[in-house]
């Protein structure tokens, strides 16, 4: 089992619908989540990180961890065209200070 | 302010030959890492390195050699270039352990023929 997994891609979305990423973890002392965002040949930004049970919320986006289940998702509501990217979810592990990347879920919105 | 920068950004190597991908960070950052990245995957980590002075493996260190020569700079070594090493090389650095963002470098493009 790897480490970190997301679902398998690629999503595509209408404009303007809502986009829902998911990933999850094997490690259950994980502490903290991060979705990144990357453009073809461009590096990974910050959307956001969560390190809480429950909802986070940045405008259009919205992360929701559960560690009893050991999932974190990213919803994306009204998805602009310019929200097409690669998602990739990370999870730092405490206890060896690594930061462990998924395989990253390439969303496709549709104008 | 530059953040992290990594050189070069396009090398291509020949098989067996070697050579450093260079990386430093002006943030003042603890941890730095290396991660390859391969079309349809996510980024694998090679490396990283907690602190000045300590180093330690990551999922793919095979062929992979690493220098923390001070707390700016984390240098990735392949000492044999190997065509399975082609791949987009990112370096990265963050505050601390929990909960602080890690803030990637533009990265390498490499080529092994």
């Amino acid at each position: 089992q790897k480490e970190v997994e997301q679902n398998s891609g690629p999503l595509s979305v209408p404009e303007g619908a809502i986009a829902s990423l998911n990933c999850t973890y094997s490690d259950r002392g994980s502490q903290s989540f991060f979705w990144y965002r990357q453009y073809s040949g461009k590096s990974p930004e910050l959307i956001m990180f969560i390190y809480s049970n429950g909802d986070k919320e940045d405008g259009r986006f919205t992360a929701q961890l559960n560690k009893a289940s050991q999932y974190v998702s990213l919803l994306i509501r009204d998805s602009q065209p310019s929200d097409s990217a690669t998602y990739l979810c990370a999870v730092i592990k405490t206890s060896y200070d690594k930061v462990i990347f998924g395989p990253g879920t390439s969303l496709s919105v549709i104008p | 302010n530059a953040g992290v920068t990594q050189t070069p950004k396009f090398q291509v190597l020949k098989t067996g030959q070697s050579m450093t991908l260079q990386c430093a960070q002006d943030m003042n950052h603890n941890s730095m890492y290396w991660y390859r990245q391969d079309p349809g995957m996510g980024l694998r980590l090679i490396y990283y390195s907690a602190s000045e002075g300590t180093t330690d493996k990551g999922e793919v260190p095979n062929g992979y050699n690493v220098s923390r020569l001070n707390k700016r700079e984390f240098s990735l070594r392949l000492e044999s270039a190997a065509p399975s090493q082609t791949s987009v090389y990112f370096c990265a650095s963050s505050a601390s352990r929990v909960g602080n963002t890690i803030y990637f470098g533009e990265g390498s493009w490499l080529t092994v023929v």
